[in-house]
């Protein structure tokens, strides 16, 4: 399967512990996203990676967030403390960005995170 | 106001009805159109781009009209498998990050 791969798919967890979410692109991408989504919402922007570089992050991403790229190819979600709000599938898509175009945005099946 | 914005629904239509779903945008600025399609506990995978001078695929049609910051989709002929939730989807900036409407959820009965 050379789709976008994630894992773990379901992450149950008590408020205050810290998780970590990992995600595989397509192996010649060089872009990667983060989303969350929350129940009846389209996806929210979180972060994205051109290579090992994160250019850009939402203002959602709180600081209890990090998110890594360390060698352009996986990357990890990390969330500190977590809090019931954080609760909600967090998605990873990936695309091939080449001389200005970007290519289509592929998801992966995301990891889906219930904080109690 | 939100970035992207779309009627919920849900739409309950019988199999074989045509049904048109609508979405507004308000970053004048943007620079690639999508729906999106979302099964139940699944993520969001590709329908179609959407171009100003429209665009078919099958019983699928998508327009985009740039001046209005309105964008919609048409489906024709609808199948049960058609039931999911659409996504309206905007690329903005040089980052390409889309930015997703809440979607439309379809719902189609034999």
């Amino acid at each position: 399967d050379t789709g976008v791969s994630q894992n773990p798919r379901h992450k149950i967890t008590k408020r205050g512990q810290n998780v970590t979410f990992r995600c595989d692109p397509i192996s010649e991408h060089n872009r990667l996203y983060w989303y969350r989504q929350t129940l009846g919402q389209g996806p929210e922007f979180l972060t994205y990676f051109q290579n090992e570089a994160q250019l850009e992050k939402s203002r959602l991403l709180s600081d209890r967030f990090s998110a890594e790229r360390p060698k352009g190819s996986f990357s990890t979600l990390e969330i500190q403390r977590t809090e019931q709000g954080d609760s909600a599938m967090y998605l990873c898509a990936s695309s091939l960005t080449q001389q200005g175009f970007t290519d289509t945005q592929y998801f992966g099946p995301g990891t889906r995170l219930t904080v109690l | 106001r939100k970035e992207v914005e779309q009627d919920p629904g849900p739409f309950n239509v019988p199999e074989g009805a045509t049904v048109a779903f609508n979405c507004t945008y308000s970053n004048s600025a943007s620079q690639s159109f999508f729906w999106y399609r979302q099964d139940c506990r699944k993520e969001p995978k590709l329908l179609m781009s959407v171009y100003s001078s429209g665009n078919e695929d099958g019983r699928f049609t998508a327009q985009l009209n740039r001046a209005s910051q309105y964008i919609s989709l048409l489906i024709r002929d609808s199948k049960l498998s058609d039931s999911a939730t659409y996504l309206c989807v905007v690329l903005t900036g040089t980052a390409s990050k889309l930015t997703f409407g809440t979607g439309t959820r379809l719902q189609v009965t034999l």
